[in-house]
């Protein structure tokens, strides 16, 4: 059975700081690994797919790492503004698409 | 394109009643799962439709039932409703084949009292 951890629960950063959020899994055997952001009562916005057979994937400031020999995600985001506060969950993809979600990590950047 | 939608978007009931919920995929998918996100925790696999049938399920009682239409869209319902059923929904379209990124909904907050 799979399980997803993240690991810290709840980070705050001074603007302008790099964020590094990490996500752990225990079957190494995943089709892919996706970052999600979530606001508030709000639904999940896709940042970024990373497919089993890649080692990272980059979107603006948002750059995602992926090592499956030792179950590990990385999501990086680069200067961070205000603006990137909220939840962030990775999630490790299985046959058909069916998701096991992290707890995710809730970002506070302040100004 | 209108993404994923959900309707309705908040919804209170009562212990003992029937609920349904609504899902719309991103244009294109074929493919819809649930999710259960109770507060402060990531979401949960219910189960997964494709091609109108369940295809996958996740560790939820038989009073979580779900239907797909032939124009991929889908219903969640859920029976029988308990105080812990109170939760985000969210729905997810998806390609059925290969491995693809999974676009969300805004969810269905139900609220059972």
């Amino acid at each position: 059975k799979q399980e997803v951890t993240q690991i810290p629960a709840a980070l705050s950063v001074p603007e302008g700081e790099n964020l590094v959020l990490n996500c752990s899994f225990t079957d190494s055997a995943i089709y892919n690994l996706q970052w999600f952001r979530q606001d508030p009562g709000k639904g999940l916005t896709s940042l970024l797919l990373i497919q089993s057979s890649q080692r990272e994937q980059t979107s603006g400031r948002l750059n995602a790492s992926l090592d499956k020999s030792s179950g590990r995600s990385t999501l990086y985001i680069a200067a961070s503004q205000p603006g990137d506060s909220a939840t962030y969950l990775c999630a490790a993809g299985a046959a058909g698409n069916k998701l096991t979600f992290g707890g995710g990590t809730r970002v506070l950047v302040k100004p | 394109d209108a993404g994923v939608t959900q309707s309705p978007t908040h919804l209170i009931k009562t212990r003992g009643q029937q609920v349904t919920l609504r899902c719309s995929p991103k244009s294109g998918h074929d493919t819809v799962s649930w999710y259960q996100q109770a507060l402060g925790q990531g979401p949960q696999f219910i189960f997964q439709y494709y091609e109108e049938e369940e295809r996958q399920r996740g560790n939820f009682p038989d009073r979580f039932s779900g239907h797909q239409f032939p124009n991929y869209s889908s219903e969640l319902n859920v029976n029988a409703l308990l105080l812990g059923d109170s939760a985000l929904y969210l729905c997810a379209s998806s390609l059925h084949v290969g491995s693809t990124e999974a676009f969300f909904g805004q969810g269905t907050r139900l609220t059972v009292v």
